[in-house]
Order: C-alpha cells, then sequence, then structure tokens
C-alpha cells in the first residue's frame, strides 16, 4: 500500500540554527500539507502546497516558516530560526484531489523535532 | 468550518461494537463529515468520511442521522489495536481545505 514517508523520524537542533524536514508523498498525489503536534496537545494545520504555491496557510505558518517541492518527489518544510516552541511532532500528508472533490489525507508517520 | 463535540473518552469490551458518537449541529449543507483515528502518536489515519448517506468500509460504518447534525462511527468487532483518538472533523469539498483536528475521543478497547 503506498504510504507518505517522512525523514527523519526524529530531529534534535539548536535554538536559532535552521531545520529542514523532509516529506515523499504518495506518488500521484497533487495536494500536499503539514500539520503539527505539540506534546499533548491538538493536531494543528500549518499548510497546504498545490500547484507549486501554498494554497492555505495557518496563523502559525509565519515568516520563519517555508515550504518547497524541490524535484518531482520531495516536499520539504523548513523553518529558518528555530525557538523552543517548535519542538513538536510534524507530519506531512497528501491527497490526490484532481477530479474528486473529496478525497482522504494520508499522513506520514512523522518527524520529532526537539529544539534545545 | 462547523464545530464538532465529541465525548473525551470511552471504553469498549474487545470484540463488541465500539460507537463514537460526534455532534456537529452547525453543519452546512456541502460540508462532509470524516472520521481520522491517531495511534499513540502516530501520524492520524483516514477512517471513513460522508455527506448524508450512511457509509461503510472495510473498517467502519459511518451513520448520519437525517438533519445531519449528529453522527456515530461504527467499529464493528472492536480489537485492542484499535486504541486510539477517534477524531470527527467537518470539513468543505476540496482536497485542499485544511483539517480542524479536536480534542478527539479517545476509545480504549479493554481485554
Amino acid at each position: 500500500e503506498p504510504e507518505v514517508t517522512q525523514t527523519p523520524s526524529h530531529q534534535v537542533t539548536q535554538m536559532g540554527q535552521e531545520v529542514i524536514l523532509r516529506c515523499v508523498p504518495i506518488s500521484n498525489h497533487l495536494y500536499f500539507y503539514w500539520y503539527r503536534q505539540i506534546l499533548g496537545q491538538k493536531v494543528e494545520f500549518l499548510v497546504s502546497f498545490y500547484n507549486n504555491e501554498i494554497s492555505e496557510k495557518s496563523e502559525i505558518f509565519d515568516d520563519q516558516f517555508s515550504v518547497e517541492r524541490p524535484d518531482g518527489s520531495n516536499f520539504t518544510l523548513k523553518i529558518r530560526s528555530t525557538k523552543l516552541e517548535d519542538s513538536a511532532m510534524y507530519f506531512c500528508a497528501s491527497s490526490e484531489g484532481i477530479g474528486r472533490l473529496n478525497t482522504e489525507a494520508f499522513f506520514g508517520q512523522g518527524t520529532r523535532l526537539t529544539v534545545v | 468550518d462547523a464545530k464538532t463535540t465529541q465525548p473525551p473518552s470511552m471504553d469498549c469490551a474487545e470484540g463488541r461494537a465500539a460507537n463514537l458518537p460526534c455532534n456537529h449541529s452547525t453543519i452546512s449543507g456541502n460540508e462532509y463529515v470524516y472520521w481520522y483515528r491517531q495511534i499513540h502518536s502516530q501520524g492520524p489515519q483516514y477512517i471513513i468520511h460522508g455527506l448524508k448517506n450512511n457509509e461503510t468500509n472495510e473498517m467502519a460504518s459511518l451513520i448520519i442521522t437525517e438533519d445531519r447534525k449528529s453522527s456515530t462511527l461504527i467499529l464493528p468487532h472492536a480489537t485492542l489495536r484499535d486504541t486510539a483518538v477517534y477524531y470527527c472533523i467537518v470539513s468543505l469539498s476540496g482536497s485542499a481545505r485544511q483539517l480542524t483536528f479536536g480534542s478527539g475521543t479517545q476509545l480504549t478497547v479493554l481485554p
């Protein structure tokens, strides 16, 4: 069964450092998303991406965050200067979209980001 | 998107049906009801979705009331591996729509 894969599974970084989280969405999917979940809290939407541009973003997704699809398979989330409060589990997701208005989103297993 | 209300926790005996309720009294006509679950801190997993008709797939059944103000997710034969947080989400049509996760229901399947 196709799946969304995320690397690394766990990343530790120092405050102020840049970090890139990587995702390989399901190959025929056209919509890509990032969500995050701070420990013990709700899963929060960050951004959606379609046709090489951001479709929607939440208030959390400020100038410190950026997304990119650098090639035909990867989808990345960059945090420019990490803060302690960026420590969370980051989930990538993808959905099929075109031709089917209500398709489910498939989530990866997440990257646990720890900022120290 | 319309808000949803779910009980914070439920228990179910292994092998029995688990019925998870959700209220979404402010749902609008073009909003779908989605169910996802999250096992321990893994990525959310899609279960099922529907608009107004009842739906069934290999994982679960979704019963939506006629006025669409509430729904019930049914896991027909719960197993220990079904222990998870279950999220009921109401979302507009369109794949680019964000999903707004609430607190969900912690379902514990007991041996």
